[in-house]
């Protein structure tokens, strides 16, 4: 699977947009890309996926330009409460693929008032 | 709806000890996923089952973990004379057969302590 390559930590103040950017050069055609979240003494929480260009839910964007082989997630007006760790995975799918995560070190996003 | 559910959430064993950890997908989901993660390793997955097919065993570390599935539902991850560097939190996910392949549904965790 494609390794992924994110910042280690970010800081960002309420009401911000923060970027959030991931290189995963060795994609494979049959691989998407997936963000999850995760707060202390939580599991993770599928945040949103993408293939291509540009996807967006209540949540967050994210953004993919042609070549895939980056991806930025995008989070509006920022609040105190999305002080989290943000994990960039490229899942393989297909038939007997499991869609296993391979979990990286995450963003370590902090925000501040 | 109920979501992914573990028991115990924390449990603390002496080295040498067997332990079993159970997890409750969500109904109806037959994907069925066992990580654990350290402060050392992230977030690593362990075990993979889905449906009636041979689990994905890849991510086990040795022997002395196992893990099995019963009737399709409840999942028991059991490992055998605990070492200290077992101690992590064992996270168990769900994911729904026509949901998407990235999109899991994970429960809060059983904190293991060897000890």
């Amino acid at each position: 699977l494609a390794k992924t390559t994110q910042p280690i930590s970010m800081d960002s103040y309420e009401g911000q947009e923060v970027n959030i950017t991931c290189s995963h050069n060795n994609i494979a055609t049959n691989d998407y890309i997936t963000w999850y979240q995760q707060f202390p003494s939580q599991g993770p929480r599928f945040i949103i996926q993408g293939y291509k260009t540009k996807v967006t839910n209540e949540v967050a964007s994210l953004f993919i330009p042609a070549d895939r082989k980056s991806s930025t997630l995008s989070l509006p007006r920022v609040s105190l409460s999305d002080t989290a760790v943000y994990y960039c995975l490229v899942v393989r799918t297909g038939v007997g693929q499991g869609g296993k995560l391979i979990f990286g070190q995450g963003t370590e996003l902090s925000v501040k008032p | 709806g109920a979501g992914v559910s573990q028991s115990p959430s924390n449990k603390v064993t002496e080295k040498g000890k067997d332990v079993e950890l159970r997890c409750d997908p969500i109904s109806g989901h037959t994907a069925l996923y066992w990580y654990r993660q350290s402060l050392g390793q992230g977030l690593e997955f362990l075990i993979y089952f889905q449906g009636n097919s041979a689990p994905d065993k890849s991510g086990l570390p040795s022997d002395r973990f196992s893990a099995e599935r019963t009737g399709g539902s409840v999942s028991t991850l059991t490992i055998q004379r605990t070492q200290q560097e077992d101690s992590a939190v064992y996270l168990c996910a769900s994911r729904a057969t026509s949901g998407r392949e990235g999109e899991q549904y994970f429960g809060p965790g059983t904190r293991l302590t060897v000890t």
